[in-house]
């Protein structure tokens, strides 16, 4: 199956400082990628659609200046949390998707990224 | 309304018991529903996809059926392991290319 990237895996940051989190789709080209947020115990609640060559596309309640996102290529998109609070501590996960041939359109999830905000 | 409901929220089993996931689906059209396997801490990993055409698929101890008449699908794990342990979503995508809908996923513990 298709491999997509996460990076950082963990990551701590001061109050107020800003923290990119990378998603790389390793051996194919994703038009489309997602940003996830995952509370403890709860399931994933999406944040954006990202889509390469355009501006994103953000859930209801979810701050775009906030949580930038950026879609430079087909295989890279990043997530910039600005000015970052402790109420921002989370885990953040991306995902690809690609369109099989008769098996309809898939999805690939990278492996998440922990953010503490002390 | 597109919908994914999972039954149940979460499950207690022994190890070396068997189980049996649900997973009722109203989206449409339907492509292809999807099983992960989401440890904690981690991204999910898919377990395995079911086209509109297949209605069983065995991936080592996982087997996930699919009607998609009565749009539902369950993902069987047998002898279960301590390694099961783990949250399993079950995923369907909308039409096009941009959206897809998640169930809220089964919460799996599996005690020794």
């Amino acid at each position: 199956g298709a491999v997509v990237s996460q990076h950082p895996s963990r990551v701590i940051c001061k109050s107020g400082t800003s923290v990119k989190i990378e998603c790389r789709s390793l051996d194919f080209q994703a038009t489309t990628m997602f940003w996830y947020r995952q509370f403890p115990k709860q399931s994933l609640m999406l944040m954006a659609t990202s889509n390469e060559g355009s501006k994103a596309t953000y859930e209801q309640g979810v701050e775009k200046d906030k949580f930038l996102i950026n879609h430079a290529s087909l295989t890279l998109s990043t997530l910039t949390v600005t000015s970052a609070h402790p109420e921002d501590s989370s885990f953040y996960i991306c995902s690809a998707s690609v369109r099989r041939s008769g098996a309809g359109t898939e999805a690939f999830f990278g492996q998440g990224t922990r953010l503490t905000v002390v | 309304k597109n919908q994914v409901e999972q039954s149940p929220q979460s499950l207690i089993i022994l190890e070396g018991k068997n189980c049996t996931l649900q997973c009722n689906y109203t989206v449409s059209p339907f492509s292809n529903l999807r099983w992960y396997k989401q440890d904690t801490g981690r991204g999910p990993v898919s377990l395995t996809i079911m086209t509109f055409s297949e209605n069983t698929k065995s991936n080592g101890r996982y087997t996930a059926t699919l009607d998609a008449d009565t749009k539902q699908s369950s993902l069987h794990i047998t002898a279960s392991q301590l390694s099961d342990s783990a949250s399993y979503i079950c995923v369907v995508p909308g039409a096009g290319f941009n959206k897809f809908y998640f169930g809220s996923g089964t919460k799996l513990n599996v005690k020794p």
